[in-house]
């Protein structure tokens, strides 16, 4: 099946520092790809749904310039926490749909640790 | 816009026995509908889907899942559960577009005891 990766598994950065996380999708094209968070325990919340050479649309309640999303090719989308505080430590994860539908395909999950 | 209910945040089993984890959806549109299974620290990974055909639908590790269009569910279940089954599995709902995400239910842990 597709596979889509994300990179990296697991981050611990400073508090006031920014950190990038890739998502590809290894061997189809993801013209849309949406990044989740997801608190301990909980349910996944969409955050952004990432579209190709335009910008991203964001859920309610999700600060745009917070979470940078880039999505410049049809195989690659990044996210960026700027200004990381603890309050951000979570667990991030993309994923992405074939444009026929059908199945999403998710990434391993990228573990934020702001300390 | 879709919604999911997972009713059960918890369900603890015996081994070998059998398990039902229940899924019911809304939608004004049609649906594909989903199981996911995450084990911890790790991205999700699919358990079966529901795109057309067939109402019962099966995965290759003994679980199967029936959509109801009357009764809006997609419930889980499986005959015999083994100790690696214990996860937290989540049913998710989708418009038919591949340019829609994935609305997800909250999540059930199964737990399965020896």
């Amino acid at each position: 099946g597709a596979v889509v990766s994300q990179h990296p598994s697991r981050v611990i950065c400073k508090s006031g520092t920014s950190v990038k996380i890739e998502c590809r999708s290894l061997d189809f094209q993801a013209t849309t790809m949406f990044w989740y968070r997801q608190f301990p325990k909980k349910s996944l919340m969409l955050m952004a749904t990432s579209n190709e050479g335009s910008k991203a649309t964001y859920e309610q309640g999700v600060e745009k310039d917070k979470f940078l999303i880039n999505h410049a090719s049809l195989t690659l989308s990044t996210l960026t926490v700027t200004s990381a505080h603890p309050e951000d430590s979570s667990f991030y994860i993309c994923s992405a749909r074939k444009t026929g539908g059908g199945e999403a395909f998710f990434g391993q999950g990228t573990r934020l640790t702001v300390v | 816009a879709q919604s999911v209910t997972q009713l059960d945040s918890q369900v603890p089993v015996f081994e070998e026995a059998p398990v039902e984890l229940r899924c019911n959806y809304s939608s004004s549109v049609s649906v594909y509908l989903f199981w996911y299974v995450q084990y911890p620290n790790q991205g999700l990974q699919l358990l079966l889907k529901y795109l057309s055909g067939s109402t019962l639908v099966e995965s290759i590790n003994g679980f199967e899942a029936e959509f109801n269009k009357s009764q809006t569910s997609f419930h889980l279940r499986k005959p015999s559960v083994h100790i690696s089954d214990t996860a937290e599995y989540f049913c998710a709902v989708s418009a038919l577009s591949g340019n829609t995400p994935l609305v997800f239910g909250k999540g059930t842990r199964l737990s399965v005891i020896a």
